[in-house]
């Protein structure tokens, strides 16, 4: 069964650090694209960080400098480390698998594998 | 960075009522766009990708449309496992966007 599990998450005061993993299976992990999303109530989905398979990160301006994502393909683990935590990053963070599908002439992208999450808190 | 706005933010519908939900961006993504439905305490579901092509599994009374900046998924009739929220994701180039979401209520 393809999966993804999600751990780490917790009670974090402003300004201190986490690190959450993911650990995946079922799957050949070092193939695929992964990526951290959040669920901030009231808010919605916000896209966090991506890890490309040869290692190349990408973050959204609300995060980079702040968040480091990496993998470890021979433990097929995903990670987030989080630093300098805001009460803005209080959220259900979710490790998603990126999909892609050959659609006629071009490639389609798509996350079709999710974790359940783990919760983050931020607060004093 | 791209923006996607979704309309309405808030949709009040009964079982059996057909159902649009639009996804506009604010510049061209060809067609990588998804569609997810997520439920209170659940992971988001992967319902569309690619604009128009259903995911396995997913039943048909769904589909999806669109390409360029506007898109829309359509719900062809309620049925009560529907009432959730309903997010578009862009996957043209990063930072990956979402729309803001769309929740489907029980008139």
């Amino acid at each position: 069964e393809v999966q993804l599990v999600e751990s780490g998450g917790g009670l974090v005061q402003p300004g201190g650090s986490l690190r959450l993993s993911c650990a995946a299976s079922g799957f050949t992990f070092s193939t695929y694209d992964m990526h951290w999303v959040r669920l901030v109530t009231g808010k919605g989905l916000e896209w966090v960080s991506g890890i490309g398979t040869t290692g190349n990160t990408y973050y959204p301006g609300s995060v980079k400098g702040r968040f480091t994502i990496s993998r470890e393909n021979a433990k097929n683990s995903l990670y987030l480390q989080m630093n300098s935590l805001r009460a803005g990053d209080t959220a259900v963070y979710y490790c998603a698998r990126e999909a892609r599908t050959r659609t006629s002439n071009y490639y389609s992208y798509y996350m079709d594998v999710w974790g359940k999450g783990t919760t983050v808190t931020v607060s004093s | 960075d791209i923006q996607l706005t979704q309309s309405p933010s808030f949709l009040s519908a009964s079982v059996g009522d057909r159902v649009t939900i639009t996804c506009r961006a604010s510049q061209g993504i060809s067609s990588y766009l998804a569609w997810y439905q997520q439920k209170p305490g659940k992971a988001p579901k992967l319902l569309i990708y690619a604009a128009s092509t259903l995911q396995s599994g997913v039943p048909s009374r769904f589909s999806g449309s669109g390409s360029g900046t506007e898109f829309t998924l359509t719900i062809s009739s309620l049925q009560p496992e529907d009432f959730a929220t309903y997010y578009c994701q862009q996957l043209t180039s990063y930072p990956y966007t979402f729309g803001q979401g769309t929740k489907l209520e029980i008139k």
